[in-house]
């Protein structure tokens, strides 16, 4: 089944424990980024990835890190989780060419305390 | 500044009616517009993609429309049923980076018995 995944779904965490939320998706798509979604706000692009090392800033980068290694994976990293990056994150990814669809995963629901 | 404005924010209908979401956008130049559907709790779903050219396209009981000229764009729900009970969201993508997204916050629709 072509799908994105997640992990974990929920998180309850401290200010400054470093964590990673690993995204993975099997489509074999060049296209993964990650956004935020809070309330009242429409979702927001944190950072975003073209391609296998290619990775570049969205509208809301500060304080969060990405890596893109393979191209099935696109984790997000938090070194120092504060609360105000307590949100509902998705991943996404889409193929090249054309108004691409977006896939999303089902969403990872951090708490930073 | 891109923006995409939805209204209304919240919507109660009964099952079976139709029902009309709107979107206004302030994206320049223009790519595609999207409308996903999100369950509470649950990643965005597409529902139809529209470039310039088109001004509609159905997906079973769901049609968008595009008027380019006046950026507007709106969600037709026919005969509505309670599984219809989501969030819809209006994208939409410039053409200078046809993977940037800008999201607007949403119409909450309620489908009751």
């Amino acid at each position: 089944e072509a799908q994105v995944t997640q992990n974990p779904r929920y998180l309850i965490t401290v200010t400054g424990k470093k964590l990673t939320v690993t995204c993975s998706q099997n489509m074999n798509h060049e296209y993964m980024s990650w956004y935020r979604q809070d309330p009242g706000l429409g979702l927001r692009q944190i950072y975003y990835s073209m391609n296998v090392e290619v990775t570049d800033k969205g509208d809301v980068p500060e304080g969060y890190k990405v890596s893109r290694k393979e191209k099935r994976n696109f984790p997000l990293i938090l070194e120092s989780p504060s609360p105000n990056q307590t949100s509902l994150y998705f991943c996404a990814s889409s193929s090249s060419g054309g108004p691409r669809e977006q896939f999303f995963g089902p969403g990872t629901r951090l708490t930073v305390l | 500044k891109n923006q995409v404005e939805q209204s209304p924010q919240s919507l109660i209908i009964l099952e079976g009616k139709n029902c009309t979401l709107q979107c206004n956008y302030t994206v320049s130049p223009f790519s595609n517009l999207r409308w996903y559907k999100q369950d509470t709790g649950r990643g965005p779903v597409s529902l139809t993609i529209m470039t310039f050219s088109e001004n509609t396209k159905s997906n079973g009981r769901y049609t968008a429309t595009l008027d380019a000229d006046t950026k507007q764009s709106s969600l037709h729900i026919t005969a509505s049923q309670l599984s219809d009970s989501a969030s819809y969201i209006c994208v939409v993508s410039g053409s200078y980076n046809t993977d940037k997204l800008i999201f607007g916050t949403g119409t909450r629709l309620q489908v009751f018995p």
